[in-house]
């Protein structure tokens, strides 16, 4: 089975820089997801972390450790759009590779 | 490029009714297609996945069931509706072990 456990709230400010962690169990790894949701609205795709390390991409980074089955998204220069949930997910093997979803942080940038 | 159409928006049903919400992707052919469900604050659950016409997996014990017709096309349905069926429904297709792209999702309130 899987576990995907992430904060449940974060506050952060404006123009700040906001870490968002994601641990995770799994029986066999096919990469990590992170999406954004904003209220009412579907998952938007983030990124994907596959290999150890930092993958860049403009504002948003997300870094991974297998070894340590640890995650996290960095935000940086936050903007008031940002506050949504963010979504930390894993595929399911035999679930046709079906993302399981951690509960989602649901972050609220402040002015 | 690809698109998923989801509808309808929004869906207020009494208890007791029958249930029927469509998804079609363009642009791409046998993906693979989830039905999750996210009640009020709580994470998305997988409902059904396919990985080929007329193929469906059911994820959780439920009075709903997921028919795929055509290739692209993806079908939730309910004879009787709950109470507890209220939540977002989202459709959402990828190739395995990719980023899954999500239609804008159902609304359903029972009533």
């Amino acid at each position: 089975g899987q576990n995907i456990d992430q904060p449940t709230e974060m506050t952060a400010t404006e123009g700040a820089i906001v870490q968002i962690n994601c641990t995770y169990q799994t029986s066999g790894f096919n990469g990590l997801f992170w999406y954004q949701q904003h209220a009412g609205e579907a998952p938007t795709f983030l990124s994907y972390n596959v290999l150890d390390g930092l993958e860049e991409k403009g504002r948003f980074s997300s870094f991974l450790s297998r070894s340590k089955g640890y995650s996290y998204l960095l935000l940086k220069e936050l903007q008031m759009k940002d506050s949504a949930s963010y979504l930390c997910a894993v595929p399911t093997l035999d679930s046709g590779y079906a993302l399981n979803f951690g509960k989602g942080t649901s972050l609220l940038v402040t002015p | 490029s690809q698109t998923i159409h989801q509808w309808p928006a929004t869906l207020v049903q009494p208890v007791g009714s029958p249930l029927s919400l469509e998804c079609t992707v363009e642009g791409t052919s046998n993906p693979n297609l989830y039905w999750y469900r996210q009640a009020a604050g709580r994470g998305l659950q997988l409902l059904f996945y396919s990985v080929g016409i007329g193929q469906i997996s059911s994820e959780v014990p439920q009075n709903l069931s997921a028919s795929r017709p055509q290739d692209r096309q993806f079908i939730l349905s309910s004879k009787k509706l709950l109470l507890s069926d209220s939540g977002f429904y989202l459709c959402a297709w990828s190739r395995a072990g990719a980023e899954a792209f999500f239609g804008q999702g159902t609304r359903l309130t029972v009533v």
